[in-house]
């Protein structure tokens, strides 16, 4: 069965760094765009970032854009989220999620079960 | 950019109660419109994509509808389980898929 489970969460101080990855199994990992979505503490959903399935292409949200960096290791079916220059707004529950088609619709059908970001002083 | 807009942002229903959830987006996104349901502490569950079409094994209780820039999510006779916040996410301006601000489904 598709499995997508997230690691690398912690308690981190402004301005630092931190790298969570998302290893998946049950599925062909290497045929597959992966997006990581992000939910601040009682919040609602948010869109972080997307690679494409051969790692040729990636896309960032503005809010993000130039302090993370996301990518992919086929041979090891991880996907990764390098996050540098973390800021308070950053704080939040990273999901990996797997994005399918039908034709030219996307959607998530599978989701880790997340990581947690705090970023504190 | 493309805005999601989702009313009303909670309701409160019974038990076997119809409910309706709207969504509307800032421009015509056609039908690329998708549907979560999400429980607190999990993972969101797709529930519809393509505006109307049931994701496999999601009760058919649940529909979907609309086009252009206006969409609903209909449970129709809601049950224990349904208690949830339920978000829409446009697919039409990829690769950004954003989500509508979200709707949580309360017990009256």
């Amino acid at each position: 069965q598709v499995q997508l489970v997230e690691s690398g969460g912690g308690v981190v101080q402004p301005g630092r760094s931190l790298r969570l990855s998302c290893a998946a199994s049950g599925f062909i990992f290497s045929n597959y765009g992966m997006h990581w979505v992000r939910q601040a503490p009682g919040k609602g959903l948010e869109w972080v970032a997307v690679i494409w399935y051969d790692g040729s292409k990636k896309y960032y949200a503005d809010s993000v854009k130039g302090r993370f960096t996301i990518s992919r290791d086929n041979s090891k079916n991880t996907l990764y989220l390098q996050m540098n220059s973390l800021r308070a707004e950053d704080t939040a529950v990273y999901y990996c999620a797997r994005a399918d088609s039908f034709g030219d619709y996307f959607y998530f059908d599978y989701w880790g079960q997340g990581t947690l970001v705090t970023i504190s002083s | 950019d493309i805005q999601m807009t989702q009313s009303p942002s909670s309701l409160s229903a019974s038990v076997g109660d119809r409910i309706t959830i709207t969504c509307r987006a800032s421009q015509s996104i056609s039908s690329y419109l998708n549907w979560y349901q999400q429980k607190p502490g999990k993972a969101p569950k797709l529930l519809i994509y393509a505006a109307s079409i049931l994701q496999s094994g999601v009760p058919s209780r649940f529909s979907g509808s609309g086009s252009g820039t206006d969409f609903t999510l209909t449970i129709s006779s809601l049950q224990p389980e349904d208690f949830a916040t339920y978000y829409c996410q446009q697919s039409y301006s990829t690769p950004a898929l954003t989500f509508g601000g979200g709707t949580k489904v309360e017990i009256k």
